[in-house]
């Protein structure tokens, strides 16, 4: 069965300073990528997607992720991050030609002011 | 306002009584999905629909029921429900292979 591994679970970072989130998963096949974010109290929502052509993404409020084929990864970065950043990110990873994706577990991130 | 909407947003029950969780969307998406939030294990998937009349299982179905009679609504029934189903219910829907899913605002179900 296809999994997402999100290695770090709790993130405590000062603002300012640079955000690199890990995912990865196991399937081999084609792959469709996601990052979610899901703020205090909310529902949540999409950062960025990865569907095909060039691997590094760009998404809202400054992220970006970029997918390594070779190394099954899609790692969420951001050169500064601010307190508003405070909030849970998913990662979430679909097999080419299906509509059901897989959640990693969630890393919360805190950011200090 | 166009959106997925849930209802009822908080909900304390009782153990051994049934409560249902409603979902509502209104793009007409084909695909929708419930999936329950439990710290330290992220979300996970109770119970999938790819149209109406058209649903299946996830990881965690046991001790709830869906129905999909309209495209639009997506209810999620805990016929008995119990302490272990105390959680966050997410409802999610999307266009499917081309699209992103779109969460709702969740349901905060507490069992007593």
């Amino acid at each position: 069965a296809q999994s997402v591994s999100q290695h770090n679970h709790h993130v405590i970072l000062s603002e300012a300073a640079s955000l690199e989130l890990g995912c990865n998963y196991s399937y081999g096949g084609t792959v469709n990528l996601f990052w979610y974010v899901q703020y205090p109290g909310q529902h949540l929502q999409l950062l960025l997607k990865y569907f095909s052509g060039d691997p590094l993404v760009k998404g809202i409020k400054g992220f970006e992720a970029e997918f390594i084929k070779s190394k099954f990864s899609f790692n969420l970065r951001k050169p500064s991050v601010q307190w508003s950043d405070t909030a849970e990110y998913f990662c979430a990873v679909r097999k080419g030609g299906s509509y059901i994706p897989t959640f990693g577990r969630g890393t919360s991130l805190i950011v200090h002011p | 306002d166009a959106g997925i909407t849930q209802s009822p947003r908080y909900k304390i029950t009782e153990t051994g009584r049934q409560v249902t969780l409603m979902c509502h969307q209104t793009w007409s998406h084909s695909y929708m999905f419930w999936y329950r939030q439990d710290l330290g294990h992220g979300l996970r998937l109770i119970y999938y629909s790819a149209a109406a009349d058209i649903t299946d299982k996830g990881e965690v179905p046991d001790g709830y029921v869906v129905s999909r009679s309209k495209t639009e609504n997506f209810p999620l029934t805990l016929e008995s429900a119990t302490r272990s189903q105390t959680s966050v219910y997410f409802c999610a829907s999307s266009e499917g292979l081309a699209g992103e899913q779109y969460f709702g605002p969740g349901t905060r179900l507490t069992v007593t």
